[in-house]
């Protein structure tokens, strides 16, 4: 079984700061990971995906994560956040063959990044 | 391009009566099929889930119930809601070797 830890609840920088976002999960099988954005009052929109290949991944947005395998980790990062970057954030994971058995995501409980003029 | 509806995108409802709720994907087909439920300030868990047609399995039991009668169309139903049943209710597809793909969601209230 996999299981997700997002190490902040909540992330306050300043507009045109650096964030990083934490992710951690844990799993025996191969992983797929993601991060998603939700604005207020709307679904989750997919950030960006971390399916094989590269460990450095690039999403919409300006956003970019990178997968270690060692430290099972899966950070968020934006060199320069806007205001209206201001939204919850959530990492998932799934297991990498695991779409006939339902593709289930697992998601952490969230960060809300709040981005101050 | 694949999208995702939900309907309706608000509701309120007095405890104890029944509840639809529809999605509906376009644009891709035999996709697995999701119902999230998102309580105030927290996060996102896992209702039931498709892979196909008629096919529905439950990750919490409780007293809502899923249908999928075609393809692209998934349902949750409720025959009596209790005020634990409010929530933001979103829909999500995905295909083999990808992310999930949310709908707006419907807000639920009941009163």
């Amino acid at each position: 079984a996999q299981s997700v830890t997002q190490l902040d609840s909540q992330v306050p920088v300043f507009e045109e700061a650096p964030v990083e976002l934490r992710c951690n999960y844990s799993s025996s099988v191969s992983v797929y990971l993601f991060w998603y954005v939700q604005y207020p009052n709307q679904g989750l929109q997919l950030l960006l995906k971390y399916l094989s290949g590269s460990t450095l991944v690039k999403g919409i947005n300006g956003f970019e994560a990178e997968f270690n395998k060692s430290q099972t980790s899966f950070h968020l990062r934006k060199p320069s956040v806007h205001i209206s970057d201001t939204a919850e954030y959530f990492c998932a994971v799934s297991e990498s063959r695991g779409y006939n058995q339902g593709g289930k995501l697992i998601f952490g409980q969230g960060t809300e990044l709040s981005v101050k003029p | 391009s694949q999208t995702i509806h939900q309907w309706p995108a608000t509701l309120v409802q007095p405890v104890g009566s029944p509840l639809s709720l529809e999605c509906t994907v376009e644009g891709t087909s035999n996709p697995n099929l999701y119902w999230y439920r998102q309580a105030a300030g927290r996060g996102l868990q896992l209702l039931f889930y498709s892979v196909g047609i008629g096919q529905i399995s439950s990750e919490v039991p409780q007293n809502l119930s899923a249908s999928r009668p075609q393809d692209r169309q998934f349902i949750l139903s409720s025959k009596k809601l209790l005020l634990s049943d409010s929530g933001f209710y979103l829909c999500a597809w995905t295909i083999p070797g990808d992310g999930q793909y949310f709908g707006p969601g419907t807000r639920l209230t009941v009163t």
